[in-house]
């Protein structure tokens, strides 16, 4: 199995500020790499598939980089609504779908 | 728009059975693979089970073979999950998400519901 490791497992950050989330795979996964926001109380949100790609109606504050066993989520400038949980997911190698232990981004 | 809406979730005992049902709309619903993806209280997210557009390739976590079985009615637009041999462990709130192909091998969970809770408790 694919194990995914996210850092770090929290931060907490000012509105404005650049963030960026690491998620690294236990072997090469290419750019089979996708990133989710969940929000408390609500289902995941799928921001960046194929490690990069922007998925429609996501605001371009968010980007994703990376290929390999290495990836970052960046968010150039944080807003209010950004709090919450990011979860990056390998899909190179199935079954099983293997998920990253997450990111709790917490706005001062 | 899109809409994946779960139900069936409730309070079961250890050992028992549970239906999961999630119904779409919005799009064509045999275009498309399915999953489903839980969340124990608190916790990160875990793969469940996934099944191609035509029913005909299935994959599940290891935890989960043998004890669930995940169906789809493309006639009906709903996607099932049977439970059977529940355990606590099984507690999580249950989302079915919809993949960006047809099948099981493009992991991408374009669309989710809101999710149904299951709790296994005596």
């Amino acid at each position: 199995d694919i194990q995914m490791t996210q850092s770090p497992s929290s931060l907490s950050t000012f509105v404005g500020d650049k963030i960026t989330i690491a998620c690294r795979a236990s072997q090469s996964i290419s750019q089979f790499l996708n990133w989710y926001h969940q929000q408390p109380g609500k289902a995941p949100k799928l921001l960046i598939s194929a490690a990069s790609i922007l998925q429609s109606g996501v605001p371009s504050r968010f980007s994703g980089s990376g290929s390999g066993t290495d990836f970052t989520l960046t968010i150039s400038s944080l807003q209010p609504e950004d709090f919450g949980v990011y979860y990056c997911q390998q899909s190179y190698s199935s079954p099983p779908i293997t998920f990253g232990g997450g990111t709790r981004v917490e706005i001062k | 728009e899109i809409y994946l809406v779960e139900s069936g979730g409730g309070l079961v005992k250890p050992g028992g059975t549970l239906r999961l049902s999630c119904a779409a709309s919005g799009f064509t619903f045999s275009d498309y693979s399915f999953s489903w993806v839980r969340q124990a209280p608190g916790k990160g997210l875990e793969w469940v089970s996934s099944i191609s557009s035509t029913g005909l390739h299935i994959n599940y976590g290891d935890s989960m073979r043998g004890r669930f079985t995940i169906s789809r009615d493309n006639a009906r637009k709903t996607l099932f999950l049977q439970m059977t041999g529940l355990r606590g462990d099984d507690t999580a709130v249950y989302f079915c998400a919809r993949g960006a192909s047809a099948s099981v091998v493009t992991a991408v969970f374009e669309y989710w519901g809101q999710g149904t809770l299951v709790t296994v408790s005596s």
